[in-house]
């Protein structure tokens, strides 16, 4: 199974709305509706932000939202906040019955 | 609140076996599925394995020669057996809670451990 693509870097300013892409294929991203985000501050373990392209567990703020079209994922955070600058990896479940993760994507808050 | 911790050793020698256990407390293994997800140094998350608390398992096709994932309820741990390492699997290594909502397929990992660091060198 190879990950599943995402853009190494985005950048945006406080306040400011990003979008930060996974592409997969039909057997895992574009198959189910399973697709999950989390979070990871340097040195620290990833938190769960998106479950199932679109839900929010409890606690996560509501500036994080999720979508999916096709065989592409996307995770939006708006109203951009410093706490927010960390890497970001999308998963999906696969027709393997196996998980796969996306390579990361480093945000930086200008 | 869940809470999981790894534990084993730091460094193994490259061509051993590296085994890693994971304690959860704060809630019973079902019906859960239990997860390891590796990251090596600079890079991204890799999933490894799961095992359902009634230990069927599903492994990584890239590493699945080399795993074995097992379960013990009545301790609430359950473990990861790794063998033949190489340089390449230096690495954190995480314990994760899967989530399969009532369903059959992992779905996402809502819980983490803290990770433990393994160095494979001679």
């Amino acid at each position: 199974q190879s990950a599943l693509t995402q853009p190494a870097s985005v950048s945006g300013s406080p306040g400011q709305s990003i979008t930060i892409s996974c592409t997969g294929t039909s057997s895992d991203v574009g198959g189910y509706n399973y697709v999950s985000w989390y979070q990871q501050h340097p040195g620290k373990a990833p938190k769960l932000m998106i479950y199932d392209v679109s839900n929010r567990p409890s606690g996560v703020s509501n500036r994080f939202s999720g979508s999916k079209s096709g065989n592409t994922a996307s995770l939006t955070i708006s109203g951009l906040q410093a706490e927010d600058e960390a890497d970001y990896y999308c998963s999906s479940y696969t027709s393997s019955s196996g998980v796969v993760f996306g390579g990361g994507a480093k945000l930086t808050v200008l | 609140q869940v809470q999981l911790q790894e534990s084993g050793p730091g460094l193994v020698k490259p061509s051993e076996t590296l085994s890693l256990t994971c304690t959860v407390s704060g809630d019973s293994m079902s019906p859960y599925y239990w997860s390891w997800i590796r990251q090596p140094p600079g890079k991204g998350l890799e999933w490894i394995g799961n095992i359902y608390y009634s230990g069927s398992t599903n492994y990584n096709p890239s590493l699945q020669s080399r795993v074995t994932i097992s379960v013990d309820t009545s301790k609430i741990q359950f473990s990861l057996k790794l063998n033949s390492v190489t340089a390449a699997d230096t690495a954190v290594y995480y314990c994760a809670r899967g989530r399969a909502y009532g369903g059959n397929s992992v779905r996402s990992f809502d819980y983490w451990g803290q990770g433990t660091v393994v160095t494979v060198s001679s």
